[in-house]
């Protein structure tokens, strides 16, 4: 069964550090997103991306957030200035088109700002 | 999107069968419901979608009422490895657009 793949699968990094949490959505996947959660909470949805572009973000993905599909495989999340609360897991997922078979999701990284 | 309510935790043993309902009343036409599951640290993993009446697959069924304002997960004969946080989610057939998720329910299978 295709896989979405995330690295690394826990960060460790410094208030005030730039991350860069990467993605390898399923090959043939047109639709990508970022999703956080905070432990003990909700999934929240950050940031959709289409056609290489932003499709859509939430109030949460700010400008110290960014997204980028470098090259035709990986789709990369960067926080630019980390602090305490960006301290969650973040899952990447992918979508298809036509069937509607959900979205499938990485198995996130689990991000520690210390 | 519809906002879905369902109950925020539930108890079985194994070997029972498990119903999880969620209730959408403001469902719109072009909505389908979706149910995910997830284990802790992990990320939700795709169970099952419907638009209308049965919908069956290897892991669970999903009844959905003519009216569509509420829906049933089913998940026959659970097991331990079935404990988990179950979302039921109302996704717009007409795009692939943010999923939102709320609390979920938490299941937990017993001995």
């Amino acid at each position: 069964e295709p896989e979405v793949t995330q690295t690394p699968s826990h960060q460790v990094t410094q208030m005030g550090q730039e991350v860069i949490l990467r993605c390898v959505p399923i090959s043939n996947h047109l639709y990508f997103y970022w999703y956080r959660q905070i432990l003990g909470q909700k999934v929240e949805f950050l940031v959709s991306f289409y056609n290489n572009e932003i499709s859509e973000k939430s109030e949460i993905f700010d400008d110290q957030f960014s997204v980028e599909r470098p090259d035709g495989s990986n789709f990369t999340l960067k926080i630019r200035s980390t602090k305490l609360e960006d301290s969650a897991m973040y899952f990447c997922a992918s979508s298809g088109t036509g069937e509607r078979q959900g979205y499938t999701f990485g198995s996130g990284t689990r991000l520690t700002v210390v | 999107l519809a906002k879905t309510t369902q109950p925020i935790s539930m108890d079985s043993y194994e070997g029972q069968e498990v119903n999880i309902t969620c209730s959408h009343n403001n469902i719109a036409t072009n909505d389908y419901i979706t149910w995910y599951q997830q284990f802790p640290s992990q990320g939700p993993r795709f169970i099952i979608q419907g638009y209308k009446t049965k919908v069956t697959n290897e892991v669970a069924s999903l009844f959905i009422p003519a009216d569509r304002k509420s829906s049933t997960l089913s998940l026959p004969r659970v097991s331990l490895s079935d404990t988990a946080v179950y979302y039921c989610l109302a996704v717009f057939s007409g795009g692939y657009n943010k999923l939102i998720f709320g609390a979920g329910t938490r299941l937990a299978v017993h001995p």
